[in-house]
Formats: C-alpha cells, structure tokens, sequence
C-alpha cells in the first residue's frame, strides 16, 4: 500500500479565515513533506518533517504553519492567507532512509483557492 | 543556474513514436534520481527510480551519467495515455533531512 491521503479536496477561503489541511500515510515512512505547486510549474518544497521534527523550512511565510502530530500525520495551519496563495498543496511521505534509494509517494493534494 | 534542468518542451509526437527526454543536475552530492510523471490537476506519480547501470520497465528505459550530472528518460512506441509532464526528481539528502529538488518538467502531447 503505497497510498497517502489528504483532505479536503477543495478548499475556498477567504484572507481572514483559518483552516487546517491533513495529511495521512500509514506506510511506516518517517519523512513528510509539504508542497505548493502553481498551474504549469514543478512542487516547490515548503516543509520537511523528519521523525516529527521540521527539518526543512524553506523560507515559508508565518502564514503558513506545519504541525506534525506523529509519524503518520502531517497538518499545515492556514491563517491570513493572500491570493496569491492559492495553489495545489501536495503532502509526500517517504521512508527517509540514508544512503539508500528513498522514494517519495504524494497524495493527490488539496486544491486551494483564497478570496 | 538551476539545480535540475529539463528540456523546455512541449514535445508533440506521434502515436507510435520514440521520445527521449533530458534532464541535468547540478549538485555533486546528489544520491537518488527519479522521473514522476504528472497528469494535469493531479499529483505526480513515480514512473522509475534511476540507477547507475540504467534500467528499463516495459516501454520506458533511464540511464544515469553520474559524471555528466545527466538523467534520461526513453519512452518507445507512445501512446496516448502517455500524455503527462514529466518531472526529473534529484534527492539531495543531508543531515538536515531530505531534499527532493525538481526539475521544471516537460509537457508531453502523443497525438492520434
């Protein structure tokens, strides 16, 4: 089973709310990942959690805040958000194993879009 | 420079037809390579790791030139359902975590 999930789906929301995305794999994987991709161009990488630990933050807004609550569950806090955030959020998990051929595996993402 | 480059594309084939893509990398330290291929609106999806020795899944060959920094992607006999982009995916794992770097990708079209 190499499934990863996400929810919501979909997610309209306006600049003052706040709304959580989730993110669940239950692969045994102990790095997550969260991604924003915009419409015709690669995943940009926003967090690293390895063994529930933020190992890579690259440069996010405060905005935007991950939380893992343990190794199979990644969340991204959304709070004040601008339109220009609105994008594909993709979570990814992998097995993070060194020196090895680690693979990462993405849920289908959340489709948000901020008013 | 960027840390992975993809040819720019779109490549517009033929059913039928052979395709190579290429892909290039920048960091030395480099450890794992992948291809995802990614259908519009949804999440990639790995197509192969790539190896050192190359390697080949039915219709699909990678090779890998560690001393070029150089990734391809062979496709032969397109079909339609090909159609995707397809991310060159370069791991640059430190201490820190893992660092999976993508590539800009290449829009694929096989036309009928």
């Amino acid at each position: 089973d190499t499934e990863v999930t996400q929810t919501p789906k979909h997610l309209v929301m306006g600049m003052t709310n706040k709304k959580s995305l989730k993110c669940e794999q239950h692969m045994g994987h102990r790095a997550m990942y969260w991604y924003k991709q915009k419409a015709k161009k690669p995943p940009e990488l926003m967090f690293v959690y390895s063994y529930e630990k933020l190992s890579i933050n690259e440069s996010v807004p405060s905005r935007f805040s991950p939380e893992c609550p343990n190794s199979s569950l990644l969340n991204l806090h959304l709070h004040a958000l601008q339109p220009e955030d609105s994008a594909l959020y993709l979570c990814a998990s992998s097995h993070f194993a060194t020196g090895s051929t680690d693979t990462q595996y993405f849920g289908p993402g959340t489709r948000l879009t901020v008013l | 420079r960027k840390e992975v480059e993809q040819d720019p594309g779109p490549f517009n084939v033929p059913e039928g037809a052979t395709v190579a893509f290429n892909c290039t990398y920048s960091n030395s330290a480099s450890q794992s390579f992948f291809w995802y291929r990614q259908d519009c609106r949804k999440e990639p999806k790995l197509l192969m790791s790539v190896y050192s020795s190359g390697n080949e899944d039915g219709r699909f060959t990678a090779q890998l030139n560690r001393a070029s920094q150089y990734i391809s992607l062979l496709i032969r006999d397109s079909k339609l359902s090909d159609s995707a982009t397809y991310l060159c995916v370069v791991n640059i794992a430190g201490n820190y975590g893992q660092n999976f770097v993508f590539g800009p990708g290449t829009r694929l079209s096989v036309l009928p």
